[in-house]
């Protein structure tokens, strides 16, 4: 069975510096990750996936992540945040399983001081 | 990517009634899932909903409590069944699609059960 795990619940930048949410996974196969955005009121919105190509991931709104097998990481960054970047981000992972379902972990708060 | 309608947005209803969510895709799509985000918490997968079989129910998920029916590849509606004030959440419909690499969701339900 796979799992996620998101360390810190809430995060707290100053806009214009730097972003980074933190993942770390579980899975007994080669994952597929995913980092989704949810703002508020709204359903997820997918950032970027990582699915066994290329391990830095580019995403939309200038967000990548690194996958780290050695680290069993799969980390959010971002150089430079925008007021409109304050939403909840979800990492997810997808076992290369039957179910096909996603896992979530616990979800981290992005708040953008002025 | 595949675009979802997601019914009602949201809903106030009293405890002991159902309310039945409807999501449809604008293409044909395999998997369909059904997940509740509870307040502040993370997303916690419910159901896998296949067309032409029973939906898969994960463990603290039971079909009398949360009938789902999966008409055809592009419908699928999700039932709260006698509603209690601990079923206020958010619902959200997605679907896997693109080598099941890509899953997209539904802006969600907000049930408030007063």
């Amino acid at each position: 069975a796979q799992s996620v795990t998101q360390l810190g619940s809430h995060v707290s930048v100053s806009e214009g510096a730097l972003v980074l949410l933190r993942c770390n996974y579980s899975s007994s196969v080669p994952p597929y990750l995913f980092w989704y955005v949810q703002y508020p009121n709204q359903g997820l919105q997918l950032l970027l996936k990582y699915t066994s190509a290329a391990t830095l991931v580019k995403g939309i709104n200038g967000f990548e992540a690194e996958f780290k097998k050695s680290e069993t990481s799969f980390h959010l960054t971002k150089p430079s945040a925008h007021m409109s970047d304050a939403a909840e981000y979800f990492c997810a992972v997808r076992g290369n399983n039957a179910g096909n379902m996603l896992t979530f972990g616990g979800g981290t708060r992005l708040m953008v001081k002025p | 990517s595949a675009v979802i309608s997601q019914k009602p947005s949201r809903d106030i209803c009293q405890r002991g009634t159902s309310l039945t969510i409807q999501c449809q895709v604008d293409s044909q799509v395999t998997m369909m899932f059904w997940y509740r985000q509870q307040p502040g918490q993370s997303l916690t997968l419910i159901a896998t909903a296949n067309q032409g079989s029973e939906a898969t129910y994960e463990s603290g998920f039971v079909i009398d409590k949360f009938p789902i029916s999966r008409p055809n590849l592009t419908f699928s509606t999700l039932t709260v069944s006698n509603m209690s004030p601990e079923d206020s959440s958010i619902y959200l419909c997605s679907v896997a699609q693109g080598g099941v690499y890509g899953y997209t969701f539904g802006s969600g339900t907000r049930l408030t059960v007063v």
